[in-house]
């Protein structure tokens, strides 16, 4: 159980396309979402907390209109990555929670995708 | 704000020997201290986790330990093998958030 998906896994664009990465809960409701970066050989980056029907907390430095979220679903969570420069290339991972505003759930993560930008 | 040390960020040892990973936080009203595995490209995998009214858990080779008053928890791998080769995330959470470690890159050898 607690299967999440996460496509695509592996993007390669070009400068100033817009990307769009979805995550989905497969046999849970995931009333929260996370996403994350990470970048090589170092911890995971919360970027964002999106709660399922309201806007997406972001976290300091993360530019919202940069990295568009949207939770308009109990299953399904998309991190849109608007007019992609080089420097936004990274392993963006996504995961979902079942519980929302409480912290002690486990969060189960999706496989990442992994965007390179040139 | 919240914090989350992990400690070594490197670790190697010989197949067969026990490797210990240590991670302390910084905020008290933190109940959930789970452990992600995490090999190389793929997602991060829940290996164990201990809640804070309890000290400690074990799981076959894999042990976590829990002092809430000094705030540190531990991850005890017994009788390592060279696939318990990864990196090792910590992580505490209570609030809203789940605060992760930075990691531990493990390397076991054969």
């Amino acid at each position: 159980g607690a299967v999440v998906s996460q496509h695509p896994s592996r993007v390669i664009c070009k400068s100033g396309t817009s990307v769009k990465i979805e995550c989905r809960s497969l046999d849970f409701q995931a009333t929260t979402m996370f996403w994350y970066r990470q970048f090589p050989k170092q911890s995971l980056m919360l970027m964002a907390t999106s709660n399922e029907g309201s806007k997406a907390t972001y976290e300091q430095g993360v530019e919202k209109d940069k990295f568009l979220i949207n939770h308009a679903s109990l299953t399904l969570s998309t991190l849109t990555v608007t007019s992609a420069h080089p420097e936004d290339s990274s392993f963006y991972i996504c995961s979902a929670r079942l519980s929302k505003g409480i912290g002690n759930q486990p969060q189960h993560f999706g496989d990442g995708t992994r965007l390179s930008i040139l | 704000g919240e914090n989350v040390e992990q400690h070594p960020s490197t670790l190697s040892v010989q197949e067969g020997d026990s490797a210990v990973i240590k991670c302390t936080y910084s905020d008290s009203a933190s109940n959930y201290f789970p452990w992600y595995k995490q090999e190389l490209g793929k997602r991060p995998q829940l290996i164990i986790d201990i809640r804070s009214n309890v000290g400690e858990k074990k799981d076959q080779r894999i042990a976590v330990t829990l002092n809430k008053t000094a705030k540190h928890f531990s991850l005890h791998i017994t009788e390592t093998q060279p696939e318990d080769s990864a990196v090792y995330f910590c992580a505490a959470g209570g609030g809203f958030k789940t605060i992760f470690g930075a990691g531990t890159r493990l390397f076991v050898k054969a």
